[in-house]
């Protein structure tokens, strides 16, 4: 079963608009992470933002929020006032049983973000 | 930041060779390190967690024969593609915890087998 699902292969969003990019992780774990990570044309790997699964707010980064519902277990992205240096591949990722040592990070497959001038 | 740097950026290489991948944590000790390959428009997919000091623990049908792994220092692990092949072109990327909140990733080593 998938870790993480991002049902949206690819976005267009207008340049200075907000955008959400869905999340959504399945795990049994009481204790994990969820991650957001831009990636360029280049591959690079660019955090955005982190949100641990006691954290009570949502977590902001900037441009970028996170809009976690633990119950739905969704864990969507937004990107408020979009540029065009936007336009990237954007990659969710869940980090589980971290409290009991070193476990990497597993990815959703992705979304494409296009920003229209 | 703590930093992980991969080197090299991209590799060319006949089929048949083998290639080494380096991964360095800069500034923080990273006993532990794991090896993801990317193929074009795809996801990350975790290849293996590389341990300083103790053999590596490979994923599912990714072949540790082909893939070595070497984890000598506690700021240095090796990924080594033996008997490349056309099929194993891909990029590679390398990441390290700091902490339980924080991934950092390497640049990646875009991989082609000609």
């Amino acid at each position: 079963a998938q870790k993480i699902t991002q049902t949206q292969p690819g976005m267009f969003v207008q340049e200075k608009e907000a955008v959400t990019l869905d999340c959504t992780y399945d795990t049994s774990d009481q204790s994990y992470g969820l991650f957001w990570y831009k990636q360029p044309s280049s591959g690079e790997m660019i955090f955005l933002i982190y949100q641990g699964s006691y954290d009570e707010q949502n977590a902001t980064e900037g441009r970028y929020s996170l809009n976690f519902q633990k119950a739905r277990k969704s864990a969507n992205l937004v990107i408020s006032a979009s540029q065009l240096g936007d336009s990237a591949m954007y990659f969710c990722a869940m980090r589980e049983g971290w409290r009991s040592g070193n476990t990497p990070l597993v990815f959703g497959k992705g979304t494409r973000l296009s920003v229209i001038a | 930041g703590a930093v992980v740097s991969q080197h090299p950026s991209w590799v060319i290489c006949k089929s048949g060779t083998s290639v080494k991948i380096e991964c360095r944590s800069l500034d923080f000790q990273a006993t532990t390190m794991f090896w993801y390959r990317q193929f074009p428009k795809q996801s990350l997919m975790l290849m293996a967690t590389s341990n300083e000091g103790s053999k590596a623990t490979y994923e599912q049908g990714v072949e540790k024969d082909k893939f070595l792994i070497n984890h000598a220092s506690l700021t240095l692990s090796t990924l080594t593609v033996t008997s490349a092949h056309p099929e194993d072109s891909s990029f590679y990327i390398c990441s390290a915890m700091w902490g339980s909140t924080e991934a950092f990733f390497g640049q990646g080593t875009r991989l082609t087998v000609v």
